[in-house]
């Protein structure tokens, strides 16, 4: 069974700070999506990345996949309350259903 | 942009109920899925279906049976429901199990079983 840990499970920190929350798996993946749910809301995808190494930026997140394609990170550069949410990696695996982190949940306050 | 719809948004149950749960996407996917989200245990996979007139069991099956009879729908339905089974529901839908373009959830069925 694959499973990906999400650290920290939560976060709290003022208007203006970085952050990273981390994604880390044993196994190796075929792709990592980052999703994001708002409270009453179904998750929305952020980004799939696929390539060992490679880094995607989405405005003031960054997102990296592992060399080994085993873990994931998502940096958030001067977090605004907006980016309040729970942040859910998953990792695909070719045929089979996405494995979902349990989430990190992210409280930006102003 | 309808996406992914659900119906309805909550629901409150007795214990021994029964209810069915839709769900309706107008993106011609082939998969969609059914998840319940409860604190601190994550998006759970109960059933998905890999397309018209077939479905496959997830992770936490039991107490739920599921059907996929027009491909644009999938119903998830509670024979006797339990407050075990008392969460959120979403379900979701993608072009293949591991999409590129990820999973379309929608936005949820809150269920209460008293």
């Amino acid at each position: 069974t694959q499973l990906l840990e999400q650290s920290p499970q939560f976060l709290s920190i003022q208007e203006g700070e970085n952050l990273t929350v981390y994604c880390n798996s044993s196994s190796v993946f075929s792709s990592l999506q980052w999703y994001r749910q708002e409270p009453g809301e179904g998750p929305v995808l952020l980004v799939t990345v696929v390539t060992g190494g490679e880094v995607k930026k989405l405005k003031r997140l960054t997102f990296q996949f592992g060399d080994a394609r085993k873990d994931s990170s998502l940096h958030i550069t001067a977090a605004q309350p907006g980016d309040t949410g729970l942040y859910l990696c998953a990792g695909g695996s070719g045929y089979s259903t996405l494995t979902f982190g349990k989430g990190t949940m992210l409280l930006v306050s102003p | 942009n309808a996406g992914v719809t659900q119906t309805p948004k909550f629901r409150v149950l007795k214990t021994g109920q029964s209810m069915t749960l839709l769900c309706a996407q107008d993106m011609n996917h082939e998969y969609m899925y059914w998840y319940r989200q409860d604190p601190g245990m994550g998006l759970r996979l109960i059933h998905y279906s890999v397309g018209e007139g077939t479905t496959a069991k997830g992770e936490v099956p039991d107490g739920y049976n599921v059907s996929r009879l027009k491909k644009q729908n999938f119903l998830l339905g509670l024979e006797s429901a339990a407050p075990s089974q008392t969460s959120v529901y979403f379900c979701a839908s993608s072009y293949s199990p591991d999409s590129y373009y990820g999973y379309t959830f929608g936005s949820g069925t809150r269920l209460t079983v008293v």
